[in-house]
Parts: structure tokens; sequence; C-alpha cells
């Protein structure tokens, strides 16, 4: 069975500081996709990175990077600098070829002034 | 950019009434989703639809129908409103299987 588990239901950090969001998945698949999504309350969901499996190198996207281990089957998110617009659910979604898409349980983010 | 657009944002409805979530895309996106969001679960699909008039179930389609008859528009539909279908509803579109889901603003429905 494909599955997508964040075993952190909430974290907190400070301003300025750097956290890193932790994301496994179980799939037997080789060919697939992994993001990274971001809800801020009551807004809109929007995708904060995206990687390809097949890629090695880690998706970086400003202030936010991936560390891809694709043996350990691991996608955590890391946010550098962390600003108070980071607070929000960040979703972790596994997409396979086949149309199927996994999601996470969310990690709710909160930033401490 | 890519909009997509929910009919209501908030929605109040009575048990066994049908219910009709609309939701709208302007990239001529050929996917669709419908997922429900609830505390501690995630996001689960409803139904998707790969193209107009296709449609195929996700992990929780019991209770829900949809309707897709033209492209930028997809449907979800409650035959009869149950008060365990009290949820935020989520729909999203994508140009194709390796791209970003993008997401419309969410309909909470409370069913009483």
């Amino acid at each position: 069975a494909q599955t997508v588990t964040q075993s952190q239901p909430e974290m907190s950090v400070q301003e300025a500081e750097t956290v890193t969001l932790s994301c496994t998945y179980d799939t037997s698949e080789s060919d697939y996709y992994l993001f990274w999504y971001k809800q801020p309350p009551s807004r809109q969901m929007i995708l904060v990175i995206r990687q390809e499996a097949y890629k090695q190198q880690n998706a970086t996207e400003n202030r936010f990077s991936v560390n891809f281990q694709k043996a350990a089957k691991s996608f955590s998110l890391k946010i550098s600098d962390s600003q108070l617009g980071d607070a929000a659910m960040y979703f972790c979604a596994l997409v396979l070829g086949n149309y199927q898409l996994i999601w996470g349980a969310g990690t709710k983010l909160i930033i401490k002034p | 950019d890519v909009k997509v657009t929910q009919s209501s944002r908030y929605l109040v409805k009575r048990t066994g009434e049908k219910v009709f979530l609309e939701c709208v895309q302007d990239m001529d996106h050929e996917n669709m989703f419908w997922y429900r969001q609830d505390p501690g679960l995630g996001l689960r699909l409803i139904y998707f639809s790969y193209d107009v008039k296709m449609k195929e179930k996700g992990d929780i389609p019991e209770g829900y129908s949809v309707s897709r008859e033209k492209k930028e528009r997809f449907s979800l539909i409650l035959e009869s409103a149950s008060t365990n279908q009290t949820s935020m509803y989520l729909c999203a579109s994508r140009e194709g299987q390796h791209y970003e889901q993008y997401f419309g603003p969410g309909t909470r429905l409370t069913v009483t």
C-alpha cells in the first residue's frame, strides 16, 4: 500500500531560525513525484516545492529546500530564516504515474515572534 | 496565473438535501479533483476527472457523485446530505499528472 506519513502534527520555531518538517512515504513504484504544499490559515493551498524521484539533486526554492533520501523514502522540508508568513499547515504529497495522489495528514507550523 | 474558483465559501444545508458544489478553472487543465479536508486526516480524494465526461472514484466516493460536462467546470454532488459530510471541500486542477495542483479557496459545508 502507498502511504505518506508526517509524524509531526505540530512544530514551532523562533522567527529567523531554521525548521525541518519530516515526511516519509512508502511505494513500490520507481517513477513518482513528491510535493510540499502550504495552506495558510483561511487561505488557499499553494505549492512550496516539487521533487522528481529520478533526480538525485535536492530541490530548492529560495528559503525552502528538501532533503530527498530515496532509499530511505524520506522527503523532509527545510525552511531557513523562518518568517511570520510561513505559519501554515504543510502537507507532503506523493504522486504516482497512474493519477494516484497520496497525502500526508499535515504538520501545523507555528512561528514564534 | 491559474485561477480555481468555488461557488461558495460557506454553505449550510439540512440533512437529506441535495447539495451542489461547483468548481471552475480558467487554465484549460485536463485534470480536476475534489477533496475533503478534515483535521488530522489531511486531504482525502473523493473523485477526479482526467477529461470531459471522464471520472474516476477516489478514496471516499460513497455518498458523492460528480459531473464534468465542460472542461473548465467540475461539480460535486451530495445526493442526500448527511451530518458526517460536514467538512471542508477543496477543488483542484492540474495540467498533467506530473504537475502541481492548483487549489480553490474551499467550501466549508455544514450539514445540520
